[in-house]
């Protein structure tokens, strides 16, 4: 079945650093790829989606390529701020299907 | 704000009690899911509704549990005779079908705690 696996955390950085978060999918056909965040005490969030291969999808400063040849959908952000800290989800929707399928989550902290 | 909507936003019961929860989506929107999170993991598909109408249901829901959206706008989660392997936290989210985007919008959710 379709499934998403993303880099385990916790990821700890200082203020500026590079931050990467990987994440790959096993799908049929070409799913849509999503990026979602959830702050502490909110809901989830989408941050960023693409919908086809080559598609980049970006949102306040973070970016997300979708990689059919390596299954990928990693995510990036060149200069991560504290207001960054949260757990980050990839997820996968499957073409003609309704329903998410997520990752386990990649929790972020970042420091001053 | 006309954002997604759960209440309770925490339940703590007691084993072998029955809980209640409601979602009030965006209004317009036709799709209502729910998702259950539980500590440490990524939200799992549990249902959805198109209007009021429940199309699908994951093997996660057992039959205690049971979802309603009777006049195709809020929606209710019930769970019978809870279990301590029930404690999560659910999430509802809702979807224009048929229009533009695809994103799920979701709500904060109900954090359930079974003693």
């Amino acid at each position: 079945g379709d499934s998403v696996t993303q880099m385990e955390g916790p990821v700890t950085l200082s203020e500026e650093a590079f931050l990467t978060i990987n994440c790959t999918y096993t799908a049929t056909g070409y799913p849509s790829l999503f990026w979602y965040v959830q702050y502490p005490g909110e809901g989830l969030q989408l941050l960023l989606k693409a919908t086809k291969a080559d598609d980049k999808g970006s949102n306040k400063g973070f970016e997300a390529t979708y990689r059919k040849e390596t299954t990928s959908f990693h995510l990036e952000k060149g200069s991560v701020q504290v207001s960054d800290s949260a757990v980050y989800f990839c997820a996968l929707r499957p073409p003609d299907d309704y329903k998410l399928s997520f990752g386990a989550g990649t929790t972020v902290t970042v420091r001053a | 704000d006309t954002g997604v909507s759960q209440n309770p936003r925490h339940k703590i019961t007691k084993r072998g009690q029955n809980v209640t929860f409601r979602c009030d989506p965006i209004s317009e929107h036709n799709r209502l899911y729910w998702y259950r999170q539980t500590l440490g993991q990524g939200p799992e598909f549990l249902t959805y509704f198109q209007n009021e109408a429940q199309l699908e249901k994951s093997r996660l829901l057992s039959d205690r549990f049971s979802a309603e959206r009777p006049k195709g706008s809020f929606s209710t989660l019930e769970i019978q005779r809870t279990e301590q392997g029930d404690s999560a936290m659910y999430l509802c989210a809702s979807r224009l079908q048929g229009v533009g985007g695809i994103e799920q919008f979701f709500g904060p959710g109900t954090r359930l705690t079974v003693l």
